[in-house]
C-alpha cells in the first residue's frame, strides 16, 4: 500500500483482557519497528524486524508484551493481561533500508492504534 | 545510552514570527538527525534530516543544520504560520531505530 497501515486505531480494553494491534507496513520494506507513546511523551521504542527476523526486542516492558512478523510482512503486536499503565499510542514504522541503512533510507509512520485500559 | 534532549513548550507564537526549537543528542557514534512533526490526530511525518556533521536539512521553510561541535540540531523557520502549530519531535537515527525526545508543541495564533 502506499502507507503504512494500523488497526484498530482505537481500543478500549478491560484491565486483564489480551489484545492485538496490527501494523501493514510498506510494500517490500525490509524492516519494521513498534513503538509505544505515552500521552505528552515521545514515542519509545519496543522492538525490530528485520523481514521476519526480529533483532532487537529491547524495549518491551515486560514479558507481556509480544511481537510477531511471521511472513515479514504484517506484524502483530500482543498485549497480553492489559494493565493501566499499557495504555497509549502503539505506532508502527517501516522502511526500505535494514541495519544502519534504515536511517538513511528514512521510516514511514502509521498513523497509530490508541489503546485504553479501564 | 543514546538519548536526545529538547526544549519544553509549549512555544507560542504569533503569525510570521521566528521559530527556533532547540535539540541536542548523546554524541555516540556518527548518527543519523530528524525532526518529525506530529498533527493533532495525526502520525509522525518527517519534516527533514541529516545525515553527517554540517548537513542542513529542510523543507517547507524549516531548517535544521547538524553541529558535531555543540551536538545539536535545532529547528528554525524565518515566518511561522498558523498551520505550522503541531508538536515537533527531535530523533537520533542509531544503528537501525530512532530516539526520540520529548517532543516540543508549538501554538502559533493569527
Amino acid at each position: 500500500g502506499a502507507g503504512v497501515s494500523q488497526s484498530p486505531r482505537y481500543k478500549v480494553a478491560k484491565r486483564g483482557q489480551d489484545v492485538a494491534l496490527r501494523c501493514d507496513p510498506i510494500s517490500g520494506h525490509v524492516s519494521l519497528f513498534w513503538y509505544q507513546q505515552a500521552l505528552g511523551q515521545g514515542p519509545e521504542f519496543l522492538t525490530y524486524f528485520q523481514n521476519e527476523a526480529q533483532l532487537d526486542k529491547s524495549g518491551l516492558p515486560s514479558d507481556r508484551f509480544f511481537a510477531e512478523r511471521p511472513e515479514g510482512s504484517v506484524s502483530t503486536l500482543k498485549i497480553q493481561r492489559t494493565q493501566q499503565e499499557d495504555s497509549a499510542v502503539y505506532l508502527c514504522a517501516s522502511s526500505l533500508g535494514w541495519g544502519p541503512g534504515a536511517r538513511n533510507y528514512g521510516y514511514t509512520f502509521g498513523s497509530g492504534t490508541r489503546l485504553t485500559v479501564v | 545510552g543514546n538519548s536526545v534532549t529538547q526544549m519544553e513548550g509549549p512555544v507560542t507564537l504569533s503569525e510570521e514570527a521566528f521559530l527556533t526549537i532547540n535539540c541536542t543528542y548523546t554524541a555516540t557514534g556518527y548518527p543519523s538527525l530528524f525532526w518529525y512533526v506530529q498533527y493533532p490526530g495525526e502520525g509522525l511525518q518527517l519534516l527533514l534530516k541529516a545525515t553527517k556533521a554540517d548537513d542542513k536539512g529542510s523543507n517547507k521553510g524549516f531548517e535544521a543544520t547538524y553541529r558535531k561541535e555543540t551536538t545539536s540540531f535545532h529547528l528554525e523557520k524565518g515566518s511561522v504560520q498558523v498551520s505550522d502549530s503541531a508538536v515537533y519531535f527531535c530523533a537520533r537515527g542509531g544503528y537501525s531505530t530512532l530516539t526520540f525526545g520529548k517532543g516540543t508543541m508549538l501554538l502559533v495564533s493569527p
